[in-house]
């Protein structure tokens, strides 16, 4: 089946420090990549999107890469601040808007 | 707007025993899905519900049984709990369509199977 493979599993930096999560889809037909942060015991909420037709995008800090040749997607968090932390997901979504593929997640900690 | 809720936020159920997860959204949302959440696997989808009427499985639907009450409410029925079914459980909705859009995730509920 489909699947979203996402590296690394753990993240640890200092604040301040860069934070880099990749992500590797499989569904070439997919078009529409959401990142979502959970912060401990809460839902996940969206941080940043990415549509197939753009290759960058960013929102202050955080920025968002897509190479749909290598079907790779990442997100870059810079200057990064202890309420940063928390879990991570990409995902990955086909036409049609509705079959929710998600990787496994990254945990984050930065260390003030 | 509370957006979506979803009760009840913990339950537990001994083996065998059945329950319905109950999702609601105020956001007048086409699409609405559940999805369960277990440690190291992150988010995996059991059904969605593209629109008023109609409903798919997702990855993972063996166990469960949905039905989309009216354009609001969407709920998650578990016939014969499984302790495998043990996991936090997620409802979302969203815009739907054909071009995708985010999803808006209630609070969960945590379900423990014995």
């Amino acid at each position: 089946g489909e699947n979203v493979e996402q590296h690394p599993s753990t993240l640890s930096v200092q604040e301040g420090d860069s934070a880099v999560i990749k992500c590797t889809y499989s569904d070439s037909a997919s078009n529409y990549f959401p990142w979502y942060k959970q912060e401990l015991g809460k839902r996940p909420q969206l941080i940043i999107d990415i549509r197939s037709n753009v290759g960058e995008k960013k929102d202050q800090r955080i920025a968002v890469t897509l190479n749909k040749t290598a079907k790779h997607f990442s997100l870059h968090i810079t200057e990064t601040q202890p309420e940063d932390s928390a879990v991570y997901f990409c995902a990955a979504i086909n036409p049609g808007g509705f079959k929710t593929i998600f990787g496994a997640g990254t945990r984050l900690f930065v260390k003030a | 707007n509370a957006g979506v809720t979803q009760t009840p936020k913990f339950q537990v159920l001994k083996t065998g025993q059945s329950m319905t997860l109950q999702c609601a959204q105020d956001m007048n949302h086409n699409s609405m899905y559940w999805y369960r959440q277990d440690p190291g696997m992150g988010l995996r989808l059991i059904y969605y519900s593209a629109s008023e009427g109609t409903t798919d499985k997702g990855e993972v639907p063996n166990g469960y049984n949905v039905s989309r009450l009216n354009k609001r409410e969407f709920s998650l029925r578990l016939e014969s709990a499984a302790p495998s079914q043990t996991s936090v459980y997620f409802c979302a909705s969203g815009v739907g369509g054909s071009i995708p859009y985010e999803q808006y995730f209630g609070p969960g509920t945590r379900l423990t199977v014995t």
